[in-house]
């Protein structure tokens, strides 16, 4: 089976910074996204790690570790803007480009 | 100038009616999705289509089928409604070609079953 998990809530300062963990068990493993979803809005793509080690763009980056199953969004300086639900997506393999998603993770960013 | 969009935004129907979604994409990608979202936000991949082949057909009752008349659509149609149907339905879009191949979703259906 395929198992990835989220914390369901958390609640930030804007200015902050918050840092939302994932991790995987997964039958098979190519490459972690992650997306974000505003209420009643499609997700959409914010970074991507195939490799272990730390992706920076902007005031987002991602981590991953292969061998821990796990990976981290790091959010910096937060805005009001960035309440959103994140979701953690394991690509199981190239061919088949079949995703899991995690169950996500609201984050709420008060003033 | 929409890159992967969906018709309708809302349905609402009655149980045991048929009903299609349609979804198109002008990105020029090769791969195209079904996603449905639950009521806990749990979003599951159903079907993955590659240039117009199907390659992943997770499990889904045979009610839901979809088809792809070129690689630019994806319409999903579902028979005999069932309440447990109710949810939201996301289209999405990536290509194969190098790079990250993210995924673009269109708005979302959100069907409702009474």
């Amino acid at each position: 089976g395929q198992n990835i998990d989220q914390p369901t809530e958390m609640t930030a300062t804007e200015g902050a910074i918050v840092q939302i963990n994932c991790t995987y068990q997964t039958s098979g493993f190519n490459g972690l996204f992650w997306y974000q979803q505003h209420a009643g809005e499609a997700p959409t793509f914010l970074s991507y790690n195939v490799l272990d080690g730390l992706e920076e763009k902007g005031r987002f980056s991602s981590f991953l570790s292969r061998s821990k199953g796990y990976s981290y969004l790091l959010l910096k300086e937060l805005q009001m803007k960035d309440s959103a639900s994140y979701l953690c997506a394991v690509r199981l393999d190239n061919y088949g480009q079949n995703f899991v998603f995690g169950p996500g993770t609201r984050l709420s960013v008060l003033p | 100038d929409t890159a992967v969009s969906q018709t309708p935004k809302y349905l609402v129907t009655q149980m045991g009616n048929d009903k299609s979604i349609k979804c198109e994409q002008n990105l020029g990608h090769d791969t195209m999705y079904w996603y449905k979202q639950d009521s806990k936000k749990f979003l599951k991949i159903m079907f993955s289509y590659n240039n117009k082949e199907l390659i992943i057909n997770e499990t889904v009752p045979n009610r839901f089928s979809p088809k792809s008349p070129d690689k630019a659509h994806l319409n999903l149609h579902i028979n005999s409604l069932e309440l447990g149907d109710s949810a939201v339905y996301f289209c999405a879009s990536s290509s194969r070609k190098g790079g990250v191949h993210e995924q673009y979703f269109g708005p979302g259906t959100r069907l409702t079953v009474t």
